[in-house]
């Protein structure tokens, strides 16, 4: 079965510094992977993914993660926070075949916080 | 171009009534799901149609169906609204295959008293 779990509901940074948000998974086959963001009263926005290939992946807004499959995890990092970062992040789980194909099993999230 | 669409944007029922909740995908997307997402919560999975026909269900109820259209617009219906069913309603869309990115729509609000 696959699950996400999402290390901490909430994550407080300061504007400038380092913003590291955990995801482990559990995945019965290859997994893809995912980080969506969420603000106030909207749905979800992609930010990266990973299928196959290089492991480091970048997506928008600065943010990047790393696939790590001896570990089963994916954690999101930014250099340098910013205050438009604030907002809800979501780590998502996809499975590349299998009866399941194309579904996305979500974690429970991470607030993110930015102070000035 | 417009992104997903989904209407209404909030809904207010009763307990035991029925809702219908819609969404236009992206142009050329062929395939829409559905995902529930209860407050504090992540979403989940409740259904996906790609090519008009129903490829996944989720753990949800009978009291869920869903449809898709000749024009790939979708509708998500559910009877005998419960309060439990409270909940922000998701649709995303993705172009191909069932394992191409999916894109979000704003959602649904819906609010059962």
């Amino acid at each position: 079965a696959q699950s996400v779990t999402q290390l901490g509901s909430h994550v407080s940074v300061s504007e400038g510094a380092l913003v590291l948000l955990r995801c482990n998974y559990s995945s019965s086959v290859p997994p893809y992977l995912f980080w969506y963001v969420q603000y106030p009263n909207q749905g979800l926005q992609l930010l990266l993914k990973y299928t196959t290939g290089a492991t480091l992946v970048k997506g928008i807004n600065g943010f990047e993660a790393e696939f790590k499959k001896s570990e089963t995890s994916f954690h999101l990092t930014k250099p340098s926070a910013h205050m438009s970062d604030a907002a809800e992040y979501f780590c998502a789980v996809s499975e590349g075949r299998g009866s399941t194909l194309g579904r996305l099993y979500f974690g429970r999230g991470t607030q993110l916080t930015v102070w000035p | 171009d417009a992104g997903v669409t989904q209407s209404p944007t909030h809904l207010i029922k009763t307990r035991g009534q029925h809702v219908t909740l819609r969404c236009s995908p992206i142009s050329g997307h062929k395939s829409v799901s559905w995902y529930q997402q209860v407050l504090g919560q992540g979403p989940q999975f409740i259904f996906q149609y790609y090519e008009k026909e129903e490829r996944g269900r989720g753990n949800f109820p009978d009291r869920f169906s869903a449809r898709q259209f000749p024009n790939y617009s979708s509708e998500l219906n559910v009877n005998a609204l419960l309060l439990g069913d409270s909940a922000l309603y998701l649709c995303a869309s993705s172009f191909g295959s069932l394992q191409e990115t999916q894109y979000f729509g704003p959602g649904t609000r819906l609010l059962v008293l």
